[in-house]
């Protein structure tokens, strides 16, 4: 059963356009999201977070937005630029704290980001 | 650099046989997270300690186990290897777990785990 669905395995855009790469996850009990890039031959590194009691969060070229009706966030990219290309992961936490069970920490299937010279 | 360490970089070896992967969180971090990534496909989580106990397991095959010692690095033992078990094993540590900024998780370079 995957919770965290990355729909789009690529995504090729032009140097200077928004590149949009988007996430569906499956259950509503997930109250923290980030993303990941990954180059290749590297660990991914963190990107930017939202958590479920905002629909947005921006960090210079970069914008998440939460869709919680939806069960959707998507991340914005602008202006996309050729360094951009890479995997870009999303992933869903569920809390629990320290001494939880129920703490969950999903990652979706990746989207490769190619941005376009 | 994350300041999470994992070594070795790169490990070949041969069918039915035992590896050890070691990783060192960053400094202060609490939690450790083990991931396997094959081919191009995306993160499975397999296991998370945090200060030494298991938190968490995932898709961990019973052939893998894993541990946190006292100073809080990590060790992922993978045994009767198998060729599909050739990936790359990724550490992650974070401050600790729950809500908000603690979920920020900082990945090693990952070991290369090659089976002939």
């Amino acid at each position: 059963d995957q919770q965290v669905k990355q729909n789009s395995p690529s995504l090729s855009v032009q140097e200077g356009r928004i590149s949009i790469l988007n996430c569906d996850y499956t259950n509503s009990m997930f109250d923290y999201f980030l993303w990941y890039k990954k180059y290749p031959a590297e660990g991914p590194t963190f990107l930017i977070s939202i958590s479920s009691i905002k629909d947005k969060n921006e960090d210079g070229r970069f914008t998440v937005f939460l869709n919680k009706s939806a069960k959707h966030l998507s991340l914005h990219i602008v202006p996309s630029q050729p360094g951009d290309s890479a995997v870009y992961f999303c992933a869903a936490v569920k809390g629990g704290g320290v001494g939880s069970g129920t703490y969950k920490y999903i990652f979706g299937t990746g989207t490769r980001l190619k941005v376009l010279a | 650099d994350s300041g999470v360490t994992q070594t070795p970089k790169h490990l070949i070896t041969a069918t039915g046989q035992r590896v050890t992967l070691r990783c060192s969180p960053r400094s202060g971090d609490l939690s450790v997270y083990w991931y396997q990534q094959s081919l191009d496909q995306g993160l499975q989580f397999l296991i998370h300690y945090y200060n030494g106990e298991e938190r968490a397991k995932g898709n961990i095959l019973e052939r893998f186990s894993a541990q946190q010692f006292p100073d809080l690095h990590s060790e992922l033992n993978l045994s009767s290897l198998e060729l599909g078990d050739s990936a790359l094993y990724f550490c992650a540590s974070s401050v600790a777990f729950g809500r908000g900024s603690y979920n920020e998780q900082f990945f090693g370079p990952g070991t290369r785990l090659t089976v002939l």
